[in-house]
Formats: C-alpha cells, sequence, structure tokens
C-alpha cells in the first residue's frame, strides 16, 4: 500500500502542552497534507507543503517536511481542548495522477 | 458559502439494493472525489473526476458507478448494496486536483443490512 502511515496512534496531552504528530511514506512525493476530522464530521484541510519546502507555519501549527527520510510532522503548540480529533496526513504521489491517498489518522486528546 | 453539499445524512439499505448518493459543490473546482471511511482503515478513494465528462477509478471502485455531467455535481451509485459497503462516504472537490486542498462534504452514513 502507498497508504503513508501516521504515529502514534493516539495521543493524549494536557492543554497547553504541545502535540507532535508524525507521517511516513515509501514513495516520492508531490505534496504532504494534513487534515482534521472532528467526531462526526468531515475533514479540513489544515496545511499543504510542497516536496521541495521544508517547513511551513499557520497560526499554532508547524509543518516540516524531511524528503530525505520520506517523513512529515505536524506540531500543535499550546494545544486547547477544541484541538481533539482526529488528523490525517495525505500524500500526493508522484506519478499517482491526481489521487490523493491517506494515512489511518491519529486520534488526538486534549484534557483541559 | 454552501461549499460542498452531501445528501442523505443518513441512509439504510437491505442487501441488492440500489441508491445514489449525491454530492454538489459551489466553488466551481474541477476535481472532485468520492472517498470512504471505515474504522481502523482511514479514508479510502473509490472514484474521481477530473473535470466535467471524465472520471477515474481509485483504490476501491468495485460495486460503484458515477458520472460528471456537470461542474456541481459528482453522483455515486451504489449498484447492488452489500454489507461490505456499510461505511461512512466522502465527497470531496478540490480546484487543482491533489495539488491543491481537498474540501469535504459532512458525510453520508451508510449502513447495508
Amino acid at each position: 500500500s502507498q497508504q503513508g502511515e501516521e504515529d502514534p496512534q493516539a495521543l493524549s496531552i494536557q492543554e497547553g502542552e504541545n502535540a507532535t504528530m508524525n507521517c511516513s511514506y515509501k514513495t516520492s512525493i508531490n505534496n504532504l497534507q494534513w487534515y482534521r476530522q472532528n467526531s462526526g464530521r468531515g475533514l479540513v484541510h489544515l496545511i499543504l507543503i510542497r516536496s521541495n519546502e521544508r517547513e511551513k507555519h499557520s497560526g499554532r501549527l508547524r509543518v516540516t517536511l524531511d524528503t530525505s527520510k520520506k517523513s512529515s510532522s505536524l506540531l500543535i503548540t499550546a494545544s486547547r481542548a477544541a484541538d481533539t480529533a482526529s488528523y490525517f496526513c495525505a500524500t500526493d504521489f508522484t506519478g499517482a495522477n491526481s489521487k490523493l491517498t491517506f494515512g489511518k489518522g491519529i486520534t488526538l486528546s486534549v484534557r483541559p | 458559502n454552501a461549499g460542498v453539499t452531501q445528501t442523505p445524512k443518513f441512509q439504510v439499505l437491505k442487501t441488492g439494493q440500489s441508491m445514489t448518493l449525491q454530492c454538489a459543490q459551489d466553488m466551481n473546482h474541477e476535481y472532485m472525489s468520492w472517498y470512504r471511511q471505515d474504522p481502523g482503515m482511514g479514508l479510502r478513494l473509490i472514484h474521481y473526476s477530473v473535470g466535467a465528462g471524465i472520471t477515474d477509478q481509485g483504490e476501491v471502485p468495485n460495486g460503484y458507478n458515477v458520472s460528471r455531467s456537470t461542474t456541481e455535481d459528482f453522483p455515486l451509485r451504489l449498484l447492488s448494496a452489500a454489507p461490505s459497503q456499510t461505511s461512512v462516504y466522502f465527497c470531496a472537490s478540490s480546484r487543482q486536483g491533489s495539488g491543491s486542498p481537498l474540501h469535504f462534504g459532512n458525510g453520508t452514513r451508510l449502513t447495508v443490512t
């Protein structure tokens, strides 16, 4: 399977702490994207990082990409209870012809 | 702005029945896609379309048909429902295929008995 693999599968932290989630993949990519899904809802796009980029920021979110290690990380700083959700990485593999492939997701719980 | 609208929100079918899941977007996106989400499996691509009149298969296309007669609509048809098709179905659209962010609908929860 060409799925990206997220790590850990589940993460529980205290409000105010930072949350780091990782995604690894196996073949070359055009871009990698992170999404959030609240319970019972559709996915919401967070950040897209292209293969020639190393780091991107959006508010409290920081995404890094290391193409030599075929991995990406999503850092949420100063987490809030409202950040409780599932987080998915999605990869646009080179030659995949417009098919975005999702991982199985990470469940983040932020305790108040 | 409505974004991506999916109907119905919930559906129960008996094995062998057929039905159509509706998806409409009002963002003038060329690219639309259907995913199914099952516990422990993440999201898997069923079919996608890069523009009106053009469709292609994803990872798990068997048992599903799609058509794209307009830019706005991308219905997913279950030909003869099976219990293995019990899932949550998401429609998504984007401006530029997998090279731009996907906008998701809120899903259709389908149960096949």
